[in-house]
Formats: C-alpha cells, sequence, structure tokens
C-alpha cells in the first residue's frame, strides 16, 4: 500500500524568501515520486518527477526535490519565492511501472506576501 | 507536447439532466486516462481509470452507472453524469498517461455545477 503525507496545509512566504514544502510517503515497493501545481480553477500542472537515478530533482520554475529514502521524504523547495508562485501543490507517489494510478497528499496552499 | 483538453470549463444543468464531459489529448495517444474529482480546498479523488477499448475500472463507491465513462479511441474519452443532482456539483478532472510512461497530464477541468 501506499500513501503521501503533505506536512502543513498552508504555507505562507515573503517574496524572495525561501520555499519548503513538505512531502513524506509509505511505499512497499521503489516509488514514483511527483510534485503538481494546480492554479485557481484550473488542472495541475507536472512540476518535476522522480522515477530513477538521480535523487536531485530539477522542475519549472526554478523548483526542485530530493529523493531521500532514508527519510521517505521528497519534499520540495524552490531558492526564491515569486508572486506567480501561490498557488496550490499537491505531491503523488505510485508504484513503478507504467499507468499507475497516483496517491496523492491533500495539497499545501502557498501563499507569497510582498 | 502533452497536451490535455477537457471541454466544457464549466456547465451548469438542471437536476436530472445528464451532462457529458470530454477529454481529449491533443498531441499524443493515451491508452490511459483517468478521471478525478475535486471538492472544494481538497485533493483529487480517483474516481476511474479508462482504458482504451475497454470497460473503465471504477474506484470503490463510485456508481458505474451514474458516471458513465467511454474510452472509444486513443485520443478521447467521456464522463456523463446521468441525472445529476447538486450533491453531483463538483470540480471534475481528467488525464491521460502517454504510453510507456508514468506521467499524468491533466486536463483544465470542468466545474459542474446542478441546479
Amino acid at each position: 500500500a501506499q500513501s503521501v503525507t503533505q506536512l502543513g496545509s498552508h504555507v505562507s512566504v515573503s517574496e524572495g524568501a525561501l520555499v519548503l514544502l513538505r512531502c513524506n510517503y509509505s511505499s512497499s515497493v521503489p516509488p514514483y515520486l511527483f510534485w503538481y501545481v494546480q492554479y485557481p480553477n484550473q488542472g495541475l500542472q507536472l512540476l518535476l518527477k522522480y522515477t530513477t537515478g538521480a535523487t536531485l530533482v530539477k522542475g519549472i520554475n526554478g523548483f526542485e526535490a530530493e529523493f531521500k529514502k532514508s527519510e521517505t521524504s521528497f519534499h520540495l523547495t524552490k531558492r526564491s519565492a515569486h508572486m506567480s508562485d501561490a498557488a496550490e501543490y499537491f505531491c503523488a507517489v505510485s508504484g513503478a511501472g507504467n499507468n499507475r494510478k497516483l496517491i496523492w497528499g491533500l495539497g499545501t496552499s502557498l501563499a507569497v506576501n510582498p | 507536447g502533452a497536451v490535455v483538453s477537457q471541454h466544457p470549463s464549466w456547465v451548469i444543468c438542471k437536476s436530472g439532466t445528464s451532462v457529458k464531459i470530454e477529454c481529449r489529448s491533443l498531441d499524443f495517444q493515451a491508452t490511459t486516462m483517468f478521471w478525478y474529482r475535486q471538492f472544494p480546498k481538497q485533493s483529487l479523488m480517483l474516481m476511474a481509470t479508462s482504458n482504451e477499448g475497454s470497460k473503465a475500472t471504477y474506484e470503490q463507491g463510485v456508481e458505474k452507472d451514474k458516471f458513465l465513462i467511454n474510452h472509444a479511441s486513443l485520443t478521447l474519452s467521456t464522463l456523463t453524469v446521468t441525472s445529476a443532482h447538486p450533491e453531483d456539483s463538483s470540480f471534475y478532472i481528467c488525464s491521460a498517461s502517454i504510453p510507456n510512461k508514468n506521467i499524468q497530464y491533466f486536463g483544465a477541468g470542468t466545474r459542474l455545477s446542478v441546479l
């Protein structure tokens, strides 16, 4: 079985500050891990993913995440927050293989203050 | 690449009527599509997995006779909400998976309001 826990349903940062959104997972099989972003009234956009290989994954818009197996974590970071980063962020896990369904976290709402 | 189009983006209907939502993969063939429901300020709830040419696999608790899913081609899946009621009002999102890839690409969602 797999599950995802996103710590903090709401995170608020100042523009230019570091963004850290936490995601912990549990999985009985090697996980594939994903971060998606959702802007109001829109679908989801893939930010980045980890499947195999390098544990530090770089995504779009300056975001990156590091897979830490020992900590069962896949936290999302960005060095300098921008106003346009304000959105809902979802962490998800699936098993390896093709077309596997995603198990979703509850999401973290990021607010960026001027 | 990997664009998924969902239509309509917003629909209002009367209670008891049926509503069809379309999900199209525009620049790739999607053997698998997923349908989600999302309540305000909540995460996505997977409703069903749709495979081209076969019956959809519904998640536990989802009424297959109420939420009809058809995936007749490699680029189109439809979700029909039959005899809609106000409690069916929600944000419905589809996604499509590229064959042999474990990445889902999402449509922009459909907001359904049942009066």
